[in-house]
């Protein structure tokens, strides 16, 4: 069945450097989305990206779809402490209905 | 937010028994879904639903049954719990299922079997 991988798995940033989250599907995608989740929260949508090579910014996130559709990643310019959470990737393949997530990045945080 | 409840929230029950998580959404959307997340796999979908009495297997679905009688409510039932059910449960809805329609997940429910 279709994999969709994170990496890294965790990683832990002092506030205001960057922060880059990398996520690999085994099969292409139809369209990617991102997602947060907060620690002790649930998952709350970010973005979606849905062209090749398509990249959109929300403030000082950067979100990259590559070019063959099977790639993405999230970038976090200045990281603050309010970033603190995981970060997941999800994709529907061919199928509607079901999103594939990925394993996730949890990004912490410290002054 | 949207309107996704469930419950309960919390729940320690033994190996072998029976337990029901129930979401419940004030959204009127056609499809439900309940994940499970565990450290290193993110989430994985165990069943979902796509209108009442309308249901389908996840990736996980081995163990847990679900049931929708109605539109507002999806039930997640493990008929006989085990150890390795413990994790975190996520119900979540989406209005049409459709490539790139966006879901909207509940609180969570923390499953502890002992």
């Amino acid at each position: 069945g279709q994999q969709v991988m994170q990496i890294p798995q965790y990683q832990h940033v002092q506030e205001g450097e960057d922060f880059t989250t990398y996520c690999n599907s085994s099969t292409t995608l139809s369209n990617i989305q991102w997602y947060k989740q907060r620690p002790g929260g649930h998952p709350v949508f970010l973005i979606q990206l849905v062209k090749s090579g398509e990249v959109k910014k929300q403030k000082r996130l950067t979100f990259q779809f590559g070019e063959a559709k099977k790639n993405s990643s999230l970038h976090i310019t200045a990281t603050q402490t309010t970033d603190v959470g995981t970060y997941f990737c999800a994709g529907y393949t061919g199928t509607a209905s079901k999103l594939t997530f990925g394993t996730g990045t949890r990004l912490q945080v410290t002054l | 937010d949207a309107g996704i409840t469930q419950s309960p929230r919390h729940k320690v029950t033994e190996t072998g028994t029976p337990v029901t998580l129930r979401c419940h959404q004030t959204e009127n959307h056609r499809y439900m879904y309940w994940y499970r997340q565990d450290p290193g796999h993110g989430l994985r979908l165990i069943h979902y639903s796509y209108g009442v009495k309308d249901t389908d297997k996840g990736e996980v679905s081995d163990g847990y049954s679900v049931s929708r009688s109605k539109t507002e409510d999806f039930l997640l039932t493990l008929e006989s719990a085990t150890s390795s059910q413990t994790s975190v449960y996520f119900c979540a809805i989406s209005g049409t299922g459709a490539l790139g329609d966006t879901q909207y997940f509940g609180p969570g429910t923390r499953l502890t079997v002992l």
